[in-house]
This record gives structure tokens, C-alpha cells and sequence, in this order.
């Protein structure tokens, strides 16, 4: 099993939808969560910190359940410019510090 | 703030010649940087993390000898990649932590470096 998972999608949606991605992780000492976005052949890009009371952004919404271990990430009306890859991302501190990715959810925003 | 680059964005080589990349934290101190390798359509694999002053330290099925750390300043760290083979060919990403920041776990990402060996 992945340290971390997501759903590669693709996701197609319209423009002013609203779409949602959960991940899940397999290490409960997993400390610290993050969505990144990667357009295609350029970097990851922090999205958004993803906390235990959840947080929101504008358009963005993070949650995070220890509980089940899982994260999630919730775009309200959705723009052109939104499709990109969304990555997962959770560090853990176990005998180091240590950052996993998931191989990314893509998404295709469509007018 | 928090801007890292990377030098150069792309470089197209021989087999068997030697390649560095430069990763420079413009705006903060890097205690610690990593070093990532994405093949298309994968996600970023770490390779090693870089750390300011002692030896790098290479997850495992990373050559040491072959991808060559050195951290010599709190703002730059250089992976070289020697003899390089086609199948090196990979967009390698470093990240650097601000250590001083209120969230160091954060981390920064330069914009890439795609190297094709030929």
C-alpha cells in the first residue's frame, strides 16, 4: 500500500462547478499536510496548509480527519485556470524529517 | 519572499559527461534542501536531502556516488549528476525549507530542471 494515495482522475469538469479530491495516508505519525498544485513541466506550487480545524481559502477548502486519515480538498466554482495537477503532500517526523507525495489528481476545467 | 531557483532550467547532454544543477534559496536561510527526480506523469520521488554542511543523505536506490550532493552555504546546494546516461533524463525539483520561518516544514519549491542526455 502507498504511504499516500489519491485518485489520479483525470477530473473533467465545467466551468463553476464545484469538485472535490480526498487522500489518504497510511502512517498515523504523519505530523503536517499540504495541497501543492503542479501545472504541467513546472514546480509544485503550496496550494494551501491542510490543519486539524480544516482551513479555508477563497474558492479553496482543506479538510483533514486524523481519525480516518485522510485529507481533503474542496474547489468551489471551478475556473479555467484551476486545471492543473493537485498533489497531496504529509510529513512525518519519524527518525527524520520526511515529506511523501502523491502521484497528484489531475483536473481539466472545461468552458 | 521564500523564492528558490535553479540553475539552469534545462540542459541537454551526452552520455557520459557530467551535469550540475544549482539550487539557491534567494530570500532565507536552507539548513536543509532536498532533491527530487520526476519522470513524466509520476510523482516528485525524493533522492536525497541536502543538509548545510555534513554529507547528504540519499534515499534508498540512489547512488550516492553517481548523484553528488554539496551543501557549502546556507543558500545553495548542487547535484551533480555524473556519467549521466539516457535514462537519467528526468526533471530533477529541489525544495528548501526556511527554517527560521513560523512553518518550517514548508517547502519551496525552484522551478526545475529538465536535463535530457542524448
Amino acid at each position: 500500500r502507498k504511504e499516500v494515495e489519491q485518485d489520479p482522475g483525470p477530473f473533467n469538469v465545467p466551468e463553476g462547478a464545484t469538485v472535490a479530491f480526498n487522500c489518504t495516508y497510511s502512517n498515523s505519525a504523519s505530523q503536517s499536510f499540504f495541497w501543492y498544485r503542479q501545472d504541467c513541466r513546472k514546480e509544485p506550487k503550496l496550494l494551501m496548509s491542510v490543519y486539524s480545524s480544516g482551513n479555508e481559502d477563497g474558492r479553496f477548502t482543506a479538510q483533514l480527519n486524523r481519525a480516518s486519515q485522510y485529507i481533503s480538498l474542496l474547489i468551489r466554482d471551478s475556473k479555467l485556470s484551476d486545471s492543473a495537477t493537485y498533489l497531496c503532500v504529509v510529513n512525518m517526523a519519524t527518525g527524520g524529517f520526511k515529506t511523501i507525495f502523491g502521484a497528484g489528481t489531475r483536473l481539466f476545467v472545461k468552458a | 519572499g521564500a523564492v528558490v531557483s535553479q540553475h539552469p532550467s534545462w540542459v541537454i547532454c551526452k552520455s557520459g559527461t557530467s551535469v550540475k544543477i544549482e539550487c539557491r534559496s534567494l530570500d532565507f536561510q536552507a539548513t536543509t534542501m532536498f532533491w527530487y527526480r520526476q519522470f513524466p506523469k509520476q510523482s516528485l520521488m525524493l533522492m536525497a536531502t541536502s543538509n548545510e554542511g555534513s554529507k547528504a543523505t540519499y534515499e534508498q536506490g540512489v547512488e550516492k556516488d553517481k548523484f553528488l550532493i554539496n551543501h557549502a552555504s546556507l543558500t545553495l546546494s548542487t547535484l551533480t549528476v555524473t556519467s549521466a546516461h539516457p535514462e537519467d533524463s528526468s526533471f530533477y525539483i529541489c525544495s528548501a525549507r526556511d527554517s527560521n520561518s513560523g512553518r518550517p516544514d514548508t517547502q519551496y519549491f525552484g522551478p526545475g530542471t529538465r536535463l535530457t542526455v542524448l
